[in-house]
């Protein structure tokens, strides 16, 4: 499809396990972000890739977390030794630039619902 | 710091009439982005308006308009002539900084329109 994809769109894991979340945005877009939103909560920032580039990972919660974009493509988001606070819905945005001007529509996709037991 | 409040949790609204959902937003910034973003159970976050903040007039798109309030730092949504399938949650979010499409994002107000 043409919008952004995420896999996979649900996840079960263990606590302290290591998890693999999936992004591919609109091709051609080459700003991607990754988000995370808690139950009852909006999404909160985590990451921004310009190209294959992290300009920003001032939002990651600490070193378990890990983001990769090795094309300037799909992205990975990866977790290591996850903890039960770690459940939340982890969703992928991208844009055609870092606009500044114009509206900067992030496009989103559906989130990859994560849920640590 | 930047920040967005959404006060409403919840709000209600019989078809075909109007709503406002409330925003008010804080920031040092000089030039910054004010958008809605809808959220159907489906989960994907669906853009809806945007405001710049040397924009002079409000924004609209469609049913869905901005009441920007600068002084008040206020960006409520309108939306007219609401429809069941506006049902969903509803986030107000401003970008931050100049030279990135970063969003910081409220906490949702969740709108239910029923016949």
């Amino acid at each position: 499809g043409a919008g952004v994809s995420q896999t996979p769109s649900n996840k079960v894991t263990e606590k302290g396990k290591y998890v693999e979340l999936r992004c591919d945005p609109i091709s051609g877009h080459t700003a991607l972000y990754w988000y995370r939103q808690s139950l009852g909560q909006g999404p909160e920032f985590l990451i921004y890739f310009q190209g294959t580039g992290a300009a920003d990972d001032s939002g990651l919660p600490n070193d378990r977390f890990f983001a990769v974009r090795p094309e300037g493509s799909v992205s990975t988001l990866k977790i290591q030794r996850t903890e039960r606070g770690d459940s939340a819905v982890y969703l992928c945005a991208s844009s055609s630039n870092p606009s500044g001007s114009g509206t900067g529509e992030l496009f989103f996709g559906e989130g990859s619902r994560l849920t640590v037991l | 710091a930047q920040k967005i409040t959404q006060t409403q949790p919840g709000m209600f609204v019989q078809e075909k009439e109007a709503v406002t959902l409330d925003c008010t937003y804080d920031t040092s910034d000089q030039s910054y982005g004010l958008f809605w973003y809808k959220q159907p159970s489906s989960g994907e976050m669906i853009f809806l308006i945007y405001q710049g903040s040397y924009d002079e007039q409000n924004a609209t798109e469609g049913r869905y308009s901005l009441n920007f309030q600068k002084a008040r730092k206020s960006a409520n949504l309108v939306i007219s002539a609401s429809q069941l399938g506006d049902s969903a949650m509803y986030f107000c979010a401003m970008r931050e900084g100049y030279n990135t499409d970063k969003l910081i994002f409220g906490t949702g107000t969740r709108l239910q329109v029923f016949p």
